[in-house]
């Protein structure tokens, strides 16, 4: 089993709609989740970080994590063309040591 | 300043070739990364630098090689490639313990 699961999509959705990015994960050693966006060609940009169950906002993003059901979640309201990307969920565990583990990444498509 | 910034860009080499990717850094950063990418993947961890000192090394082949020359710097030596190691390779830094890894667009690395 993958320590973090997400689906690849790709989600296509007009301009102006809620978008909703989900992701499991299966390691309880991770004690942070993030939310990358990732153009083509590019390396991946931080969007958010949590440290704790329940949600985070940041301008159009919301994140969210339910530590009891392993569950996270990026929002994105009023979506633009230039929120196509790819976007990777990733857990972080610091127990003596520092990993990232990356979900698969959800593909966006935004059409104006 | 929170750029991680990578050279060169692209890279071709032979199987028989010895070359080596750079990775530089100015926001004090004392953790310090490489991950390697292949296409519609997410990154997947190679090796982790602490306090320059190597935390992590996840299996790689030793024909890739880290080096961390001081805080700022960070390189990876590569030597007899195989074409399937024909992929982006990102470098990223964090503070020490803390998760938000900022990411260099990579070298994209074709093995000919």
């Amino acid at each position: 089993q993958k320590e973090v699961e997400q689906d690849p999509g790709p989600l296509s959705v007009p301009e102006g709609a809620i978008v909703s990015l989900n992701c499991t994960y299966s390691n309880s050693a991770f004690q942070y989740f993030m939310w990358y966006r990732q153009y083509s060609r590019k390396g991946p940009e931080l969007l958010m970080y949590t440290y704790s169950s329940g949600n985070k906002e940041d301008g159009r993003f919301t994140a969210q994590v339910d530590k009891s059901s392993k569950y996270i979640s990026l929002f994105i309201r009023d979506s633009q063309p230039s929120d196509s990307a790819t976007y990777l969920c990733a857990g972080f565990m610091n127990t003596g040591f520092q990993k990232l583990v990356f979900g698969t990444g959800t593909r966006l498509l935004v059409s104006p | 300043d929170t750029e991680v910034t990578q050279t060169p860009k692209h890279l071709v080499m032979g199987m028989t070739n010895k070359k080596s990717l750079k990775c530089e850094q100015h926001m004090g950063h004392r953790a310090m990364y490489w991950y390697k990418q292949k296409a519609k993947k997410p990154p997947e961890l190679m090796f982790v630098y602490s306090y320059e000192k190597l935390s992590i090394n996840e299996s790689v082949p030793s024909r890739f090689s880290p080096e961390c020359p001081n805080s700022s710097l960070l390189n990876l030596h590569l030597h007899a490639l195989q074409p399937e190691d024909s992929a982006l390779y990102l470098c990223a830094s964090s503070q020490d313990r803390v998760p938000n890894a900022y990411f260099g667009s990579g070298t994209r690395l074709t093995v000919v």
